[in-house]
């Protein structure tokens, strides 16, 4: 069965630190990696999306992504109160379904 | 702006009646949309594909007559709960993919529901 895990958290840092967020994976042949974010009581919404080993950086976050370890990473810079949230990684397979982990919680302190 | 719109963005209903939750994706057409069930602190669950023009593909333990999926248009996609019971009562949200944004898939508002 196809795997996506995640430290529920929370994870608590001040505002202003970078804040890393973890996922593993396990079917190795996944190709396609998205981080999406989830305000309580809400739909998630896509922050970045990775398919190449490396890092990839968008404003305040870069995902970086490690096939050979099955490994997907978000790093978010210069942490906001507004970034607490949920943080979603999920997997996509070949039928174009996402598989999702069961999120970090993230808490800015101000 | 908003790709996939849901509606009603929530709902309440009597214990054993029916109600339907719609998914339309905007300014796209949409051959395959997904729905999703999530409980309180919990992640999303899959529940269903759903294919336009054809029937949905249920993820194992959703119950197909009981999670009707109809989706008759390349821009619609409708989920009606039947015989509903308060444990029914979740967060359902749909998605759709997006070929011109790189095959993304991108979520609906969510739909709120309340079993009474």
């Amino acid at each position: 069965q196809k795997e996506v895990e995640q430290n529920s958290g929370p994870l608590s840092v001040p505002e202003g630190a970078i804040a890393s967020l973890n996922c593993t994976y396990s079917d190795r042949v996944s190709q396609s990696f998205f981080w999406y974010r989830q305000y309580s009581g809400k739909s998630p919404e896509l922050i970045m999306s990775i398919y190449s080993n490396g890092d990839k950086e968008d404003g305040r976050f870069t995902a970086q992504l490690n096939k050979a370890s099955q490994y997907v990473s978000l790093l978010i810079r210069d942490s906001q109160p507004s970034d607490s949230a949920t943080y979603l990684c999920a997997v996509r397979d070949s039928s174009y379904k996402l598989i999702f982990g069961s999120g970090t919680r993230l808490l800015v302190r101000p | 702006g908003a790709v996939v719109s849901q509606h009603p963005s929530w709902v309440i209903c009597k214990s054993g009646t029916s109600v339907k939750i719609e998914c339309r994706s905007l300014d796209f057409q949409a051959t395959t949309m997904f729905w999703y069930r999530q409980f309180p602190k919990q992640s999303l669950m899959l529940m269903a594909t759903s294919n336009e023009g054809s029937k949905a593909t249920y993820e194992q333990g959703v119950e197909k007559d009981k999670f009707l999926i109809n989706h008759a248009s390349l821009t619609l996609s409708t989920l009606t709960v039947t015989s509903a019971h308060p444990e029914d009562s979740s967060f359902y949200i749909c998605s759709a993919n997006v070929r011109s944004s790189g095959n993304t898939i991108y979520f609906g508002e969510g739909s709120w529901l309340t079993v009474v």
